[in-house]
């Protein structure tokens, strides 16, 4: 089965510092990776996701890149908040397919 | 996008009793839907998939006759877990793949088991 690893797994910025969270996956037939935010006792909200034909995508102050070839991809925050602070966990899977496959999650601290 | 609810969001049980935890998809059928367990600090853990009107499927190493899972319509499954033991306390959160195939997530069961 497919296999997602996450690092680092905490990371401390100071606000307005970008933040860089990689991934890499093993079944090279996923084709869809999101990401998603967790804060504490709370459900994972997705930010961003990507499908494998693109490589990188981009939504404000979040982008993700992704390296077929390499099997890894990467989520970058720019200008990072205070309120960015929360476990961020990758994810992969098959475009439609049931299985979501998590990384192990990133805990990110955002210094003020 | 798709309306997860999760019920209860607490509850405490006793040592050998069973509790159940239902999901409801408020705004759309779901045909699917997922349960995962989440330990402190760690990552989302697929315990099995639960199918409308048929048998759910369980991950590897995961008791199909101590997790008990229903999903009798299309916008209710439900995780029953039997004779709990303090090592079943988690965070138990279902999911609804909605037509987009994206995932939305319940916002979770707190279970503690004393």
């Amino acid at each position: 089965g497919e296999n997602v690893e996450q690092h680092p797994s905490t990371l401390s910025v100071q606000e307005g510092d970008s933040a860089v969270i990689k991934c890499t996956y093993s079944d090279s037939a996923s084709n869809y990776f999101p990401w998603y935010k967790q804060e504490l006792g709370k459900r994972p909200q997705l930010i961003i996701d990507i499908r494998s034909n693109v490589g990188e995508k981009k939504d404000q102050r979040i982008a993700v890149t992704l390296n077929k070839t390499a099997k890894h991809f990467s989520l970058h925050i720019t200008e990072t908040q205070p309120e960015d602070s929360a476990v961020y966990f990758c994810a992969a899977s098959k475009w439609g397919y049931q299985k979501v496959t998590f990384g192990t999650g990133t805990k990110l601290q955002v210094i003020p | 996008g798709a309306v997860v609810s999760q019920h209860p969001s607490r509850v405490i049980c006793k040592s050998g009793t069973s509790v159940k935890i239902e999901c409801r998809s408020l705004d759309f059928q779901a045909t699917t839907m997922f349960w995962y367990r989440q330990f402190p600090k760690q990552s989302l853990m697929l315990m099995a998939t639960s199918n409308e009107g048929s048998k759910a499927t369980y991950e590897q190493g995961v008791e199909k006759d101590k997790f008990l899972i229903n999903h009798a319509s299309l916008t209710l499954s439900t995780l029953t877990v039997t004779s709990a033991h303090p090592e079943d306390s988690s965070f138990y959160i279902c999911s609804v793949r909605g037509q987009d195939y994206e995932q939305y997530f319940g916002p979770g069961t707190r279970l503690t088991v004393t």
